[in-house]
């Protein structure tokens, strides 16, 4: 079953502005990852943040969990062109039966 | 240097056919899956391998058959193709099976059943 859900399904903005798109889960989890998916390709992993992190921060990129509203969030601060991609948030949860299942992505589309 | 690579990138059969798809990762990756992506980008795991033993198989047809000759590569056969396995399938692989690393996707198969 989808666990995670990304809001919004899309976002269109120009070059320079900041991007935020968050995602809510509804079980416990391990770990929650954000991954980024060019058109035609496969998925890249961008930030893996653990269920006791609160904050983590890679180039542009921040992301925020709140484990207590279940919900996590991505920031892209000062968008290009190129950050055009479908962007998805996906759990780790399961124990020894690990897997990580995705939710449905939000389209983000930056215009120069 | 490619770390995921499946062949074939796009395939396209006829109802009935059966059809293999192959992955490899040079990661030195312990775990490999297979997701299946569906026309509203909707991704499903569909099996994971950890050194070369199944650990998870979702509820998926068993027309599909996942084959693991080594821990770096990771098929799957699908028997008998219906219309609604038309989709884009991605090979995985990650350094562990615990949920603790990234996976490192291939670019995907675009399956088209006709």
């Amino acid at each position: 079953s989808q666990q995670g859900e990304e809001d919004p399904q899309a976002l269109s903005i120009q070059e320079g502005e900041n991007a935020t798109m968050n995602c809510s889960y509804k079980t416990s989890i391990n770990n929650l990852q954000w991954y980024r998916q060019n058109s035609g390709r496969g998925l890249v992993h961008l930030i893996l943040i653990r269920s006791n992190e609160r904050e983590k921060h890679s180039g542009r990129l921040r992301v925020t969990l709140d484990t207590s509203k279940k919900s996590s969030s991505l920031l892209i601060t000062a968008s290009r062109a190129a950050d055009t991609a479908s962007y998805f948030c996906a759990t780790a949860s399961g124990g020894s039966n690990y897997k990580l299942t995705f939710g449905k992505g939000t389209l983000l589309t930056v215009n120069p | 240097d490619t770390a995921v690579s499946q062949t074939p990138k796009y395939l396209v059969t006829q109802m009935g056919n059966d059809k293999s798809i192959k992955c490899e990762q040079n990661l030195g990756h312990d775990t490999m899956y297979w997701y299946k992506q569906d026309s509203k980008k909707f991704l499903k795991i569909m099996f994971s391998y950890n050194n070369k033993e199944l650990i998870i198989n979702e509820t998926v047809p068993n027309r599909f058959s996942p084959k693991s000759p080594d821990k770096a590569h990771l098929n799957l056969h699908i028997n008998s193709l219906e219309l609604g396995d038309s989709a884009v399938y991605f090979c995985a692989s990650s350094q562990e099976s615990g949920g603790g690393s990234p996976l490192h996707f291939g670019n995907g198969t675009r399956l088209t059943v006709t």
